[in-house]
């Protein structure tokens, strides 16, 4: 079983929806929870994280951890053609520097 | 700011020959940097932490003989593919983490290498 798991996808929708992410993990350990961006043949591009539980907006992003639940989120809203891309979510524990990543879901926004 | 920049962004070689790939902190000093894989629709793996003036720590699995990494500078680390082989084909990404930054330590990421063995 992985550490951190993440529906591959791909989300097809409409411009203008919201775009529901989400991941689950199961180490307790883990404390901060970053979401990513990664465009395709880039680096991925940090969009948002949150430190321990709970809610965190920025702009159309809100990123929402439950740590009680082993479970996060990330809302998109007003979605736009330019928001196509593979999202990755990450963990770290409090201390040490070791990232660890989702398998990604590719979202594909429709004009 | 906190641009990483690599090079090259692609690459092609033969089988048993070395490539070596450049990550390099644009704007910033970089204490710490880290080297990931990523296979086609997968997701990131980290390889090694790469600390300057220090060895680099190798993640279970990564032959340290094979991935050298070289942290000589606070703006470059360098990773050298030796002997090549087909399955050594991948995207490579670095990342650097912001030195003397506390708390939350957020890492930087490079565009990426793509490395094909033939």
């Amino acid at each position: 079983q992985k550490e951190v798991e993440q529906d591959p996808g791909p989300l097809s929708v409409p411009e203008g929806a919201i775009v529901s992410l989400n991941c689950t993990y199961s180490n307790s350990a883990f404390q901060y929870f970053m979401w990513y961006r990664q465009y395709s043949r880039k680096g991925p591009e940090l969009l948002m994280y949150t430190y321990s539980s709970g809610n965190k907006e920025d702009g159309r992003f809100t990123a929402q951890v439950d740590k009680s639940s082993k479970y996060i989120s990330l809302f998109i809203r007003d979605s736009q053609p330019s928001d196509s891309a593979t999202y990755l979510c990450a963990m770290k524990g409090a201390a040490g520097n070791k990232l660890t990543f989702g398998g990604g879901t590719r979202v594909l926004v429709k004009p | 700011g906190a641009v990483v920049s690599q090079h090259p962004s692609r690459v092609i070689c033969k089988s048993g020959t070395s490539v070596k790939i450049e990550c390099r902190s644009l704007d910033f000093q970089a204490t710490t940097m880290f080297w990931y894989r990523q296979f086609p629709k997968q997701s990131l793996m980290l390889m090694a932490t790469s600390n300057e003036g220090s060895k680099a720590t190798y993640e279970q699995g990564v032959e340290k003989d094979k991935f050298l990494i070289n942290h000589a500078s606070l703006t470059l680390s360098t990773l050298t593919v030796t002997s090549a082989h087909p399955e050594d084909s991948s995207f490579y990404i670095c990342s650097a983490k912001i030195s003397g930054a506390g708390g939350y330590n957020e890492q930087f990421f490079g565009p990426g290498t793509r490395l094909t063995v033939l």
